[in-house]
């Protein structure tokens, strides 16, 4: 059973720049949660995809865009990248919405 | 908005010894959960969840959740050096069934 993947791993941007991370869930998940953790803080919640469809925000500006696949992968994209941008983007993904999620390594961004 | 507090730390804790790690959450209507523990640098890995008042063990780990006092702890029996970590509590309610993450504690066993 594969885990979930995220690429890049690593990633360095300058202000302003637009960004697309990248999310394959784990084998039989069809719901997709991406969180943004800055240092020394707990994960916070973007957004949710369930078959497709967006199914939940949280408290991020509209900036913060996504997708899912009909495979259930999914991308995270920001726009106009601000410098507290900075942060571990973790995706996690669950059997479906409600269930328990499983997190993939993370993609550390830098803004500069 | 729901909120989940932890205690930052860092908790020290001898070898062997039991580790009690507390988490408090505002809304009295979650229904599940979660405990993470997150190594520096690396993602969260679920450890642990519970649904229903009581506890749940699961080898040297137990969740104990008590809805009336609206609380949350794990309990990290016999204590290992690789235990020392940070843990994360979260309950849904982040927007759909996104979770809402405490600040997570810092646990430290010393060998």
């Amino acid at each position: 059973e594969t885990g979930v993947t995220q690429s890049p791993t690593h990633l360095i941007k300058t202000r302003g720049q637009q960004v697309t991370l990248r999310c394959s869930s784990q084998s039989g998940h069809n719901t997709v949660s991406w969180y943004q953790q800055a240092l020394g803080q707990g994960p916070q919640f973007i957004f949710q995809y369930y078959r497709e469809e967006e199914n939940g925000r949280g408290n991020f500006p509209p900036r913060f865009s996504g997708l899912q696949f009909p495979n259930y992968s999914s991308e995270l994209n920001v726009n106009a990248l601000e410098l507290d941008d900075s942060a571990l983007y973790l995706c996690a993904s669950s059997l479906a919405s409600g269930y328990e999620q499983y997190f993939g390594p993370g993609t550390r961004l830098t803004v500069t | 908005q729901k909120e989940v507090e932890q205690n930052s730390g860092p908790l020290s804790v001898p070898e062997g010894a039991i580790a009690s790690l507390n988490c408090t959450y505002s809304d009295r209507g979650s229904q599940s959960f979660f405990w993470y523990r997150q190594y520096s640098g690396k993602s969260p890995e679920l450890i642990m969840f519970i649904y229903s008042n009581g506890d749940k063990e699961d080898g040297r780990f137990t969740a104990q959740l008590n809805k009336a006092s609206q609380y949350v702890s794990l309990l990290i029996r016999d204590s290992q050096p690789s235990d020392s970590a940070t843990y994360l509590c979260a309950v849904p309610g982040g927007g759909a069934d996104g979770l809402t993450f405490g600040k997570g504690t810092h646990l430290i066993i010393q060998p």
